[in-house]
């Protein structure tokens, strides 16, 4: 079974301050994927990031960044100089190739951050 | 282009009485989920759709829960007999299914919609 932990379940930081939201995640199977979305106040759900289990490379887009540790089984989030418009829960997805038929996401709780001006 | 869309945004009913939820998915989107978020649960998945296959309805919480998608598109959502338990959010989200080869196909990336929030009094 599929298992994404977010254990921060609010963070409050002030404008411009960096934060990094945690994801750990479970599963057996050895090809995998792993999923950001970003949930503004408006509900709907906005995909963020994509990483391949095979790929270990981190990435960096604008003020995001994603350090993906298979050592640790983290795919942790980052983002720099964060901004009033950054506030919004954040949930990490996992979806293991053995679902492939399936194709459902497995979510964490979810991280709600809160960017005060 | 236009993303997915749901409809009613918003929807109340008195316990007992059963109810419809709408999604309309990306256009050329071959594969459909519902997913539900409550409180207590989070973000769980429902049922799945893809092209003409037999849809997973392996999420359904109960038989009070189904869902049909015609022609390939739009998809409905319905709730029988509703409890207050069934109070969330519906989310439908929809994604591009490409040959088994092609990492988009293997990946899952999936789209999502404003959602439905169901209240059941």
């Amino acid at each position: 079974a599929q298992k994404v932990t977010q254990a921060q379940t609010e963070i409050s930081v002030v404008e411009k301050e960096d934060v990094t939201l945690d994801c750990v995640y479970e599963t057996r199977d050895t090809t995998y994927y792993l999923f950001w979305y970003k949930q503004p106040p408006s509900g709907e759900l906005v995909f963020l990031i994509r990483r391949n289990s095979f790929d270990e490379q981190n990435e960096i887009s604008g003020r995001y960044s994603w350090n993906f540790q298979k050592s640790t089984s983290s795919f942790n989030f980052t983002i720099t100089a964060s901004q009033v418009v950054d506030s919004a829960v954040y949930f990490c997805a996992l979806r293991g190739e053995m679902d492939t038929g399936r194709r459902a996401l497995t979510f964490g709780s979810g991280t709600r951050l809160q960017v005060q001006p | 282009g236009a993303g997915v869309s749901q409809s009613p945004s918003n929807k109340v009913t008195e316990k007992g009485k059963d109810v419809e939820l709408r999604c309309d998915p990306i256009s050329g989107h071959t594969a459909l989920y519902w997913y539900r978020q409550s409180l207590g649960q989070g973000l769980e998945f429902l049922i799945y759709f893809q092209g003409n296959s037999a849809p997973d309805k392996s999420g359904l919480p109960s038989d009070r829960f189904s869902a049909e998608r015609t022609g390939g598109s739009v998809s409905t959502l319905t709730i029988q007999r509703t409890q207050q338990e069934d109070s969330a959010v519906y989310l439908c989200a929809s994604s591009l299914l490409l040959s088994g080869s092609h990492p988009e196909y293997r990946s899952g990336e999936q789209f999502f919609g404003p959602g439905t929030r169901l209240t059941v009094l």
